[in-house]
């Protein structure tokens, strides 16, 4: 089955650098590519999301890039803020099957120094 | 306003004893999800289900039941028989996988469940 592996578990950025998550996955019939974001004590939220046909989506300082050929994807965080700090998921999944499930990466907890 | 929630926030329990979950959408989503959060760790499944009177076991079924006889509600029973149930459980929802509709799930604020 699907599997998808998270990488950093934890990472500690200053406030204003950029922060890298990347994830890679194991099913070449995925194509849908949501990342999630959960603060402290709640559910995850998507934040942003890529579908195979395309290689980079960004919307204001998030930015997620997608390499099929690699099974990699990213999420670039720019000019971090103390409001970044979260769990942020990734995650993968086949929109085309009515089969499929979502599998989430085991998550990154983003801290942001002052 | 359209959403996804669960009731309680907090639920305590003895040892030995069942407990229900509630979840509830008014999101109009056919598929509906349980995941059990342990600290520091990812989102397991438990059960979802994609029509009413139809559910599925996911990874972690064991020692847990649901029931979906609305399509708005999808509550989850944690039983004596589940050896370890200390965790935060997340409902979530969607549209139904394999439509081109994108899988995106809508989560809950979760219920943090404690065993005494």
């Amino acid at each position: 089955g699907e599997n998808v592996e998270q990488h950093p578990s934890t990472l500690s950025v200053q406030e204003g650098d950029s922060a890298v998550i990347k994830c890679t996955y194991s099913d070449s019939a995925s194509n849908y590519f949501p990342w999630y974001k959960q603060e402290l004590g709640k559910g995850p939220q998507l934040i942003i999301d890529i579908r195979s046909n395309v290689g980079e989506k960004k919307d204001q300082r998030i930015a997620v890039t997608l390499n099929k050929t690699a099974k990699h994807f990213s999420l670039h965080i720019t000019e971090t803020q103390p409001e970044d700090s979260a769990v942020y998921f990734c995650a993968a999944s086949n929109e085309k099957s009515s089969a499929s499930k979502i599998i989430f990466g085991s998550g990154t907890r983003l801290s942001i120094r002052p | 306003d359209g959403g996804i929630t669960q009731s309680p926030k907090y639920l305590f329990r003895k040892e030995g004893q069942n407990v229900t979950l509630s979840c509830e959408q008014n999101l109009n989503h056919d598929a509906m999800y349980w995941y059990r959060q342990d600290p520091g760790q990812g989102l397991r499944l438990i059960y979802y289900s994609q029509i009413v009177n139809d559910f599925q076991k996911g990874d972690i079924a064991e020692g847990y039941s649901v029931s979906r006889e609305k399509k708005e509600s999808f509550p989850l029973t944690v039983t004596s028989a589940q050896k370890n149930p200390t965790a935060f459980y997340l409902c979530a929802s969607s549209t139904l996988p394999g439509q081109g509709k994108g899988n995106e799930q809508f989560f809950g604020p979760g219920t943090r469940l404690t065993v005494l």
